[in-house]
């Protein structure tokens, strides 16, 4: 079946530093692979997606390029800031079926 | 507002009552799901329902888990003779159409369920 592994957290960051959150997946077919982010007090929302091979995601300073290869998504920003502090999901959805597969979610905080 | 609402927002029960989650989707969209996230973890993928089409029902974890979408909006997730294992937030999505796999998922607040 299709999973999701994301990197452990959680992860600890002073504000401007470059992060990184590595998600792997493992699917059958060509899925579409997402990353979601809870704020505090907030419901889930999607942040960036990518639907085939190659793409990047792109929003609010967030990148995440589909590597089919390495069978990859990990979700990048060049300088963090404080108010980026929240759970982020990687997430893939099967094109042949509706359900979506999430990752456990990784906790960002950043320090001013 | 136009978003995913559930209700209710919190529950509290005892262990072996039933207990109904209610969620109302964006209009128009014809796909919703169900989730549950434990404490600490993930995602768990429950239901979900694609226009008239028989429900995806892989995921509930046992019979105790039940629900259904009426006139193709409002669904209700119900869980009979409750236990502490259940206690999690329930998550309620929906999105434009499911099969399409792109499709952005719009979730709601959570309804946050308590066994006791």
């Amino acid at each position: 079946g299709n999973s999701v592994t994301q990197m452990e957290g959680p992860v600890t960051l002073s504000e401007e530093a470059f992060l990184t959150i590595n998600c792997t997946y493992t699917a059958t077919g060509y899925p579409s692979l997402f990353w979601y982010v809870q704020y505090p007090g907030e419901g889930l929302q999607l942040l960036l997606k990518a639907t085939k091979a190659d793409d990047k995601g792109s929003n609010k300073g967030f990148e995440a390029t589909y590597r089919k290869e390495t069978t990859s998504f990990h979700l990048e920003k060049g300088s963090v800031q404080v108010s980026d502090s929240a759970v982020y999901f990687c997430a893939l959805a099967d094109t042949n079926a509706g359900k979506s597969t999430f990752g456990d979610g990784t906790t960002l905080t950043v320090k001013p | 507002g136009a978003g995913v609402s559930q209700s209710p927002s919190n529950k509290v029960t005892e262990k072996g009552k039933d207990v109904e989650l209610r969620c109302d989707p964006i209009s128009g969209h014809t796909a919703l799901y169900w989730y549950r996230q434990s404490l600490g973890q993930g995602l768990e993928f429950l239901i979900y329902f694609q226009g008239n089409s028989a429900p995806d029902k892989s995921g509930l974890p046992s019979d105790r888990f039940s629900a259904e979408r009426t006139g193709g909006s409002v669904s209700t997730l119900t869980i009979q003779r409750t236990q502490q294992e259940d206690s999690a937030v329930y998550l309620c999505a929906s999105s434009l159409v499911a099969l399409a796999g792109a499709e952005t998922q719009y979730f709601g607040p959570g309804t946050r369920l308590l066994v006791l």
